[in-house]
């Protein structure tokens, strides 16, 4: 499977700490997407890097890309219980080369 | 429209009956995608439009399920003779770019429930 791997699976951390979630793959990529998606709702879109970024930034998020390590990461600084919600990553094409495959997601719980 | 609409959000049908499942696409947006999910895991591709070409159906898990999308706009999923195994939400998106190059825009997805 090429699709991506987040992880940890849940985390679990107080108001104003920071979050840091991971996601792995397997298979060379031309750009990452990171989603959030709250309890019975669609996706929405956090952000994109492309294959020739390192570090992006939106706000409170910061995702890094490592070509070399197949790896990337989110990070949300002074999380808020608005924050609780599930991330994923989105890297791989499916073989047709049409959709995006999704990881099975980091569920985020922030207590106030 | 300002987003992706499903509809309808929710949907109860006994085992063995067809459902249909709609969406509207972001005006504009040329890709539209399917996807399903199940009770806490993430999202398993079904079918992908783009513009006039042929349909990526190499999600699709049986010959029981089916979309079109008519006009390059609105598309339709259908599922005949439903199985309680086809309980799931099913989330449309589209984009203005497709094969992964622009973010998608998700829909807030149908809830579909056989019993």
């Amino acid at each position: 499977s090429q699709q991506g791997e987040e992880d940890p699976q849940a985390l679990s951390i107080q108001e104003g700490e920071n979050a840091t979630m991971n996601c792995s793959y397997k298979t060379s990529i031309n750009n990452l997407q990171w989603y959030r998606q709250n309890s019975g709702r669609g996706l929405v879109h956090l952000i994109l890097i492309r294959s020739n970024e390192r570090e992006k930034h939106s706000g409170r998020l910061r995702v890094t890309l490592d070509t070399s390590k197949k790896s990337s990461s989110l990070l949300i600084t002074a999380s808020r219980a608005a924050d609780t919600a599930s991330y994923f990553c989105a890297t791989d094409l499916n073989q047709a080369g049409t959709a995006l495959i999704f990881g099975k997601g980091t569920t985020l719980s922030v207590s106030s | 429209g300002a987003g992706v609409s499903q509809s309808p959000s929710n949907k109860v049908t006994e085992k063995g009956k067809d459902v249909e499942l709609r969406c509207d696409p972001i005006s504009g947006h040329t890709a539209l995608y399917w996807y399903r999910q199940s009770l806490g895991q993430g999202l398993e591709f079904l079918i992908y439009f783009q513009g006039n070409s042929a349909p990526d159906k190499s999600g699709l898990p049986s010959d029981r399920f089916s979309a079109e999308r008519t006009g390059g706009s609105v598309s339709t999923l259908t599922i005949q003779r439903t199985q309680q195994e086809d309980s799931a939400v099913y989330l449309c998106a589209s984009s203005l770019l497709g094969q992964g190059a622009s973010p998608l825009h998700f829909g807030n997805g149908t809830r579909l429930t056989v019993t």
